[in-house]
């Protein structure tokens, strides 16, 4: 059981959008912890997509975005293309672990 | 440019030890907590423990502390994971990141498949 919950799969059309949530607890998002997300392509290892809940590292294109609310954050993916199948991971720090804790991951199909 | 280059796969028996290293390159080794994640097969991400290569000063999960043991030697700039008597179920892919700005894991490792097998 993954400390912040993400839905296990989303799926949407080429071109559509679609959101992937994260909801977490007081002793991580809700005690102000940023949100980090992570796209892992089959047979890769994660990599930095969103940080700081909203900010896209040099080279992410604006078709993904975050937002948050209290103890719960959104990935958003807008004009879905073949290549955005992958798994999503969001993270956050937990304070009472003293370290990284993720959501059980999310499995983007494009239909 | 930043990269962290770990060890080849492992292939080990129960009961054997074995270290798996991560090599960083692109940035100043002692300045930055270094953090292990596991993924079991079909499985998400799950953190083991960082390490501050400055002072290593090691923070572990609690579900991994006496499990494992993160060490580094700065002269080559390079982060270990360490099993003293593997497990079955430390079958996995191990990844090394870098914690970076507000605790995000900013740069990865490839991993380093690690399986346990009679």
């Amino acid at each position: 059981q993954s400390v912040l919950t993400q839905p296990p799969s989303v799926s949407g059309a080429p071109g559509q959008r679609v959101t992937i949530s994260c909801t977490g607890s007081s002793s991580n998002i809700g005690a102000n912890y940023d949100v980090h997300w992570y796209r892992q392509l089959p047979g890769t290892a994660p990599k930095l997509l969103l940080t700081g809940n909203t900010y896209r590292p040099s080279g992410v294109p604006d078709r993904f975005s975050g937002s948050r609310s209290g103890t719960s954050t959104s990935l958003a993916i807008t004009g879905l293309q073949a290549e955005d199948e992958a798994d999503y991971y969001c993270q956050s720090f937990d304070n009472s672990l003293g370290g990284w804790v993720f959501g059980g991951g999310t499995k983007l199909t494009v239909l | 440019e930043v990269q962290l280059v770990q060890s080849g796969a492992e292939v080990k028996k129960p009961g054997e030890s074995l270290k798996i290293s991560c090599k960083v390159f692109g940035y100043n080794f002692p300045n930055y907590w270094i953090g292990w994640v596991r993924q079991m097969p079909g499985k998400g991400l799950e953190w083991l423990g960082f390490i501050y290569p400055g002072d290593s000063d090691t923070t572990y999960s609690p579900s991994f502390q006496g499990q494992v043991t993160i060490s580094v030697d700065k002269s080559i700039s390079t982060a270990y994971l360490h099993w003293s008597s593997l497990k079955a179920s430390d079958t996995a892919l191990y990844y090394c990141a870098r914690r970076g700005y507000s605790y995000a894991a900013d740069y990865w490792g490839q991993g380093t498949l690690v399986t346990v097998s009679s």
